[in-house]
């Protein structure tokens, strides 16, 4: 079955750099989304691509797809404190999303 | 003005107890999901429900036995619950079928005793 898996698992980073995130899958997909959970909350949607695009921006999220290598990545930029959360991605394909096991960001003031 | 509600939020119960979880969403969305998140935080999905219709029903024990009485509701019962139960369950909702964004409750944190 596909399965987004993010790299890295963990991510420290200073407020105001950039954080990227990596995912990659293992079939075919329809779309691709990246959703973040935090901490005792549950998940929110930020960003979908479908397999016929390449690279999608929202606000200071830029998400691109690599269909041909069957990956994709998330590039938060300027972070801030309230983007500390795990950021999962998410394939769709087989009638259902199937979820990575996501990242940890932790953006420190 | 809660998109998608779920009650509990917390649930401590003894092994072998009967428990529910109940789930409402008001974004008139035709599909709703029971997800369960483990202590390493990974997400899988249980039951998916289309218009009160069950169309997906990945390999979880019959103990769990989702009830949808009307498309804006999806319950989760569980009966003889085990330690290896303890999880923290999701429910969330989506527009027109499974291949749009979801809509996620706040969750359930089921402690099993």
């Amino acid at each position: 079955s596909q399965q987004g898996e993010e790299d890295p698992q963990a991510l420290s980073i200073q407020e105001g750099e950039n954080a990227t995130m990596n995912c990659s899958y293992k079939t075919s997909i329809n779309n691709l989304q990246w959703y973040r959970q935090n901490s005792g909350r549950g998940l929110v949607h930020l960003i979908l691509i479908r397999s016929n695009e390449r690279e999608k921006h929202s606000g200071r999220l830029r998400v691109t797809l690599d269909t041909s290598k069957k990956s994709s990545s998330l590039l938060i930029t300027a972070s801030r404190a309230a983007d500390t959360a795990s950021y999962f991605c998410a394939t769709r394909g087989n009638n259902r999303l199937a979820f990575g096991k996501g990242n940890q960001v932790v953006v420190i003031p | 003005d809660t998109a998608v509600s779920q009650t509990p939020k917390y649930l401590v119960t003894q092994m072998g107890n009967d428990k529910s979880i109940k789930c409402e969403q008001n974004l008139g969305h035709d599909t709703m999901y029971w997800y369960k998140q483990d202590s390493k935080k990974f997400l899988k999905i249980m039951f998916s429900y289309n218009n009160k219709e069950l169309i997906i029903n990945e390999t979880v024990p019959n103990r769990f036995s989702p009830k949808s009485p009307d498309k804006a509701h999806l319950n989760l019962h569980i009966n003889s619950l085990e330690l290896g139960d303890s999880a923290v369950y999701f429910c969330a909702s989506s527009p027109l079928g499974t291949q749009n964004e979801q809509y996620f409750g706040p969750g359930t944190r089921l402690t099993v005793t």
